[in-house]
């Protein structure tokens, strides 16, 4: 049973480029939730998907978007890169919307992105 | 305002050495959950386990326990008879029920388990 698969595992891109994230989700799962942890912090959440709509946003400025398609995976657009976006973003499945109180995220490996 | 704290940033100790990776927490709600993640070096977090605000009874799982008190609002994690494998970064985390969409984590503890 696959689990949560992201792509690319490391990314190097210029500051003020654009770059996109991947993630599928565990089998099953249908709902995605992305998460930015900056080196030695713990993870931040970004914002989740569910039903290809955006159901909720953390603190993060529009730079960053995402999308989610019919298959139920997922992207995470980061536009005009900053230093500062330099980090592990991980990718999170679940099964609805109430997933984290009864059955737990399923985390993927994360993308390494730096940037320079 | 929601907050996670986990005071140690890294702990060492010797292999089959007890120890104890503290969490403390902050919330409004009445109703919330805490959980445990281990992130190993492979950058995954591995689920550990979740407690919710009503259920003060302590966990035992293995050589893994957990330590619920509310009224010092910590859920502290105790691993018995450490192995090198447990090395890792243990995060502590919070999913308030007005909210379960996200969670919302500490800062994370480094834990090195030497031979």
């Amino acid at each position: 049973d696959a689990g949560v698969t992201q792509s690319p595992t490391h990314l190097i891109k210029t500051r003020g480029q654009q770059v996109t994230l991947r993630c599928s989700p565990k089998s099953g799962h249908d709902t995605v939730s992305w998460y930015q942890q900056a080196l030695g912090q713990g993870p931040q959440f970004i914002f989740q998907y569910y039903e290809e709509e955006e159901r909720q946003r953390g603190n993060f400025p529009d730079r960053f978007s995402g999308h989610q398609f019919p298959n139920y995976s997922s992207e995470l657009n980061v536009n005009a890169l900053l230093l500062g976006d330099s980090a592990l973003y991980l990718c999170a499945s679940s099964l609805g919307t109430v997933a984290p109180t009864n059955y737990g995220y399923t985390f993927g490996s994360g993308t390494r992105l730096t940037v320079v | 305002a929601q907050k996670v704290t986990q005071a140690q940033t890294e702990i060492s100790v010797v292999e089959k050495e007890d120890v104890t990776l503290d969490c403390v927490y902050e919330t409004r709600d009445t109703t919330y959950y805490l959980f445990w993640y281990k992130q190993p070096p492979s950058g995954e977090l591995v689920f550990l386990i979740r407690r919710n605000s009503f259920d003060e009874q302590n966990e035992i799982s293995g050589r893994y326990s957990w330590n619920f008190q509310k009224s010092t609002s910590s859920f502290n994690f105790t691993i018995t008879a450490s192995q090198v494998v447990d090395s890792a970064v243990y995060f502590c985390a919070l999913s308030e029920a007005r909210n379960t969409d996200k969670l919302i984590f500490g800062t994370g503890t480094r834990l090195q388990v030497f031979p």
